[in-house]
């Protein structure tokens, strides 16, 4: 099976604009969930997706938002973007929500300048 | 909101020493997650547990949800398996998600 996949890899944008993050998750998962991981506050769940309902959110401000679409497939979005939110994005999909084991992608590194 | 904390933050070892790594979490659970990080981000799960313990190759978790504390242990180290290991707690709905630890910075020398 092919694994978590996430577009793109390295992305640079300036304070303000706005990015989507993508995940295809493992075929047959349907659960997707949404990490950030900075060097100052580790990682931190940002939310998660199953069957195309957001059932967790973390404690993040609504410019962090994201879908999920009927193949299971997963975007977030952060709208209006801080210097702060420069990070690596992990998403990880499962089976079920997060009882159930986590393949996580390599990750989306967003540079904010 | 659970908190999660490991420890040591930092370990160094020579090769085929016994490792430990510990995690303590404040609230109840439904699951804990052990996760490896190496250089370059690539997270991989190295075990899920609810109740016990579980065994793969030289890697061994355990758990005791009335102390509220798991145990990663490394049997025969080697170099390879420096990395940063990362323990996670999964409360069960809610907003938590899951809440990691800061994770174990380790580090084999041969």
């Amino acid at each position: 099976k092919a694994g978590v996949t996430q577009t793109p890899r390295y992305l640079i944008k300036t304070r303000g604009q706005q990015v989507t993050l993508s995940c295809s998750p493992i075929s047959g998962h349907r659960s997707v969930s949404w990490y950030q991981q900075t060097p100052g506050q580790g990682l931190q769940f940002l939310f998660e997706y199953f069957s195309e309902t957001q059932r967790n959110k973390g404690n993040f401000p609504g410019r962090f938002s994201g879908r999920q679409f009927s193949n299971s497939r997963s975007e977030m979005n952060v709208s209006t973007l801080e210097l702060g939110d420069s990070a690596l994005y992990l998403c990880a999909s499962s089976q079920g929500l997060s009882t159930y084991e986590q393949y996580f992608g390599p990750g989306t590194r967003l540079t904010v300048t | 909101k659970n908190e999660v904390e490991q420890s040591p933050q930092n370990l160094t070892a020579q090769e085929g020493e016994f490792i430990t790594i510990n995690c303590s979490y404040s609230v109840g659970i439904s699951a804990l997650h052990w996760l490896q990080q190496h250089p370059g981000g690539g997270i991989v799960s190295l075990f899920m547990l609810s109740s016990g313990k579980k065994k793969h190759g030289r890697l061994i978790a355990t758990i005791n949800i009335q102390e509220k504390h798991s145990s990663l242990h490394i049997t025969a180290s080697h170099p390879r398996d420096s990395a940063v290991y990362i323990c996670a707690a999964y409360s069960g709905g809610g907003a938590d998600g899951l809440t990691f630890g800061k994770g174990t910075h380790l580090i084999i020398q041969p």
